[in-house]
């Protein structure tokens, strides 16, 4: 049972630099999330997919885009990466279709992610 | 908007000793909440949760939370903790705004247990 999987588990980047963070879940879920996890504030919600060929924005969508590739593959792309967004990101999905069985997510094991 | 503060950001706690994680919710609509763990560098897991019925809401490793609409709290307990149990420790609430798909979390309640 992989359930959530995300690669990679730790990357450094340079100021500037781009790239992707790839999640795919194994579990037929319609719902998928991006969050970040910073000291002292929980997890914030980057960007989320209701369903395939869906995305919208959560909390804190700047200096992000995503893609929903496929019902399995929610990728998470920085463009130009900044040191504000040095954090743990974590991917979840969520299935259902309705309220109260959507909102128990399965979470990735994450990537520590680090702009200097 | 629903919001959850937890008012601990840390507890620290003996081996065997009874625990107690605080979780205020505040909420205009009906109320779904959840408490999840999360283990040194891993993903969070489903601890608990409440939708309807019982108050009184039992999960896995032995911990339990009782939904309290007067106070508007969701505290996380277990009568014994242990060395495994030291993780941090999240409460939540679906967001609103995404169609209660995604979930709001509280700032988190770092559980140290110590022998």
């Amino acid at each position: 049972n992989a359930g959530v999987t995300q690669t990679p588990k730790f990357q450094v980047l340079k100021t500037g630099q781009s790239m992707t963070l790839q999640c795919a879940q194994d579990m037929n879920h319609n719902s998928m999330y991006w969050y970040r996890q910073d000291p002292g504030m929980g997890l914030r919600l980057i960007y989320y997919s209701a369903s395939e060929g869906t995305t919208d924005k959560g909390e804190v969508p700047n200096g992000y885009n995503v893609s929903r590739l496929n019902k399995r593959e929610f990728s998470l792309r920085l463009e130009s990466a900044a040191p504000s967004q040095t954090s743990v990101y974590f991917c979840a999905s969520s299935g259902g279709q309705t309220p109260k069985l959507n909102t128990e997510a399965f979470f990735g094991q994450g990537t520590r992610l680090t702009v200097v | 908007a629903q919001s959850v503060t937890q008012l601990d950001s840390q507890v620290p706690v003996f081996e065997e000793a009874p625990v107690e994680l605080r979780c205020n919710y505040s909420s205009s609509v009906s109320v779904y909440l959840f408490w999840y763990v999360q283990y040194p560098n891993q993903g969070l897991q489903l601890l608990l949760k409440y939708l309807s019925g019982s108050t009184l809401v039992k999960g896995i490793n032995g911990f339990e939370a009782e939904f309290n609409k007067s106070q508007t709290s969701f505290h996380l307990r277990k009568p014994s903790v242990h060395i495994s149990d030291t993780a941090e420790y999240f409460c939540a609430v679906p967001t609103m705004d995404t169609g209660r798909r995604a979930l709001t979390f509280g700032s988190g309640t770092r559980l140290q247990v110590q022998p």
